[in-house]
Formats: structure tokens, sequence, C-alpha cells
């Protein structure tokens, strides 16, 4: 049984629009949640993490949003591009070593 | 750098062979943990070390063992191969202090 479940499992998006993936969780104590970039034949790379003590945090074009009480967390990709086009996962952990992972997100972008 | 590096990257074994995976990080990482990914199921972890000589089970461990005599190295074992093994597996490093995880590009193992 899966300890983070993700969704959608794949979406596409025009160039320019925005991708938002959703993730929960129930265990409390995770306090650490990163996302993850995967793309083919390459191993996941951090892309962005937050901790429970922010409801928000932004790099570039990409933007996590958390909500605490509702357990729930989503990245959100603004102005989508070509090159953001690959697999995402979420993650989750109590201490930072021994992440749980979402079953991940498949984002294409359509030129 | 070369960070983390898994071979082989790809292996065709036959139900009941042995083989282990391997790994190795040049960033002096205390942290090494093993992954296997699956379609749907994104990652899951099988074994980690928190130190050299240090191992621990993750959410997957079963038929497979590990090992921690270094810093640098952190193999996996295959002991007698089974078709439910048959997937990508991942390797990574991270440092101590609220440090990313680094992975390798991963081993694609099937087992017929």
């Amino acid at each position: 049984q899966q300890q983070v479940k993700q969704s959608p499992q794949s979406l596409i998006v025009q160039k320019g629009g925005i991708s938002i993936i959703n993730c929960a969780y129930e265990n409390t104590a995770f306090d650490y949640f990163p996302w993850y970039q995967q793309f083919p034949g390459k191993g996941p790379a951090l892309l962005i993490a937050i901790r429970p003590d922010v409801s928000e945090k932004k790099e570039g074009r990409f933007t996590i949003s958390f909500n605490k009480s509702a357990k729930q967390f989503s990245l959100h990709i603004m102005d989508s591009q070509p090159g953001d086009s690959a697999t995402y996962f979420c993650a989750a952990s109590e201490v930072d070593y021994k992440l749980s992972f979402g079953a991940g997100t498949t984002v294409t972008v359509r030129a | 750098n070369a960070g983390v590096t898994q071979t082989p990257k790809f292996q065709v074994l036959k139900t009941g062979q042995s083989m282990t995976l391997q790994c190795a990080q040049d960033m002096n990482h205390e942290y090494m943990s093993w992954y296997r990914q699956d379609p749907g199921m994104g990652l899951r972890l099988i074994h980690y070390s928190v130190g050299a000589g240090i191992t621990d089970q993750g959410e997957v461990p079963n038929g497979y063992n590990v090992s921690r005599s270094t810093t640098e190295d952190f193999p996996l074992r295959l002991l007698s191969a089974a078709p439910s093994q048959t997937s990508v597996y991942f390797c990574a490093s991270q440092g101590v202090g609220n440090q990313p995880q680094h992975f390798g590009d991963g081993t694609r193992l099937s087992i017929l």
C-alpha cells in the first residue's frame, strides 16, 4: 500500500499552460516533501522540496503548495515548456533518507 | 564529478541465477539507498545504509541482500533471481543535513 497517493497518472498540456499534479498522504509524521523529475533512461533528480512549516515554495516556474490540515501537497508548473515533458514523482519522509514515493505523473507538453 | 555510478546498465538473467548490482558514489555521502521502479508504482525502497557497516531494510527487502563495507560502495545482491524481480533498480546517495538524494541512471534487469 502506497503511503503517498499521486494523481493524475498522466496529463497533456499546451506550451505556455499550467500543469498541476496532486499528492496526498496519511502519515502525519512525514516532515519532508520533495518533488523529483525523471527523463527517460535517467534517474530521478530533485526538482523542489518543502517542509510543513511553510504553505508554499516557488523556484522559477515550479511551485509547491502544501496544505498540512488536508495532508495534501501539489506541484504547479507555470508556462509549461516542451523541455518540461518528463515523469514527476512526489515523495514524503520522516527522515530525509527514507523516501516514500508516489506512483508518478507523466507530463507531455505540446508545442 | 561522476556522482552515483551504477553498473551494469542492462542485464538479463535466468530464474534462479544470482548477481550483484554495483553502486558507487564519489561525494563522500553517508546515506545510500536502493530502490526499484515498476510501472504505476513509483520507486520503492529496498534497503538503505546510514554509514559504513550499517544497513537496514526498506519497504520491499525480500530476495535482496546488501552490505556497506566502505562509504563509497553499496552493492545489491539477488541471491536467486525470480521473474517478479524484473524491474529498473536505482541507487541513491545523500549527505547529512537536509541534502537532496542523488540518483544513478539505473540498472534495467530482466529475469526470464
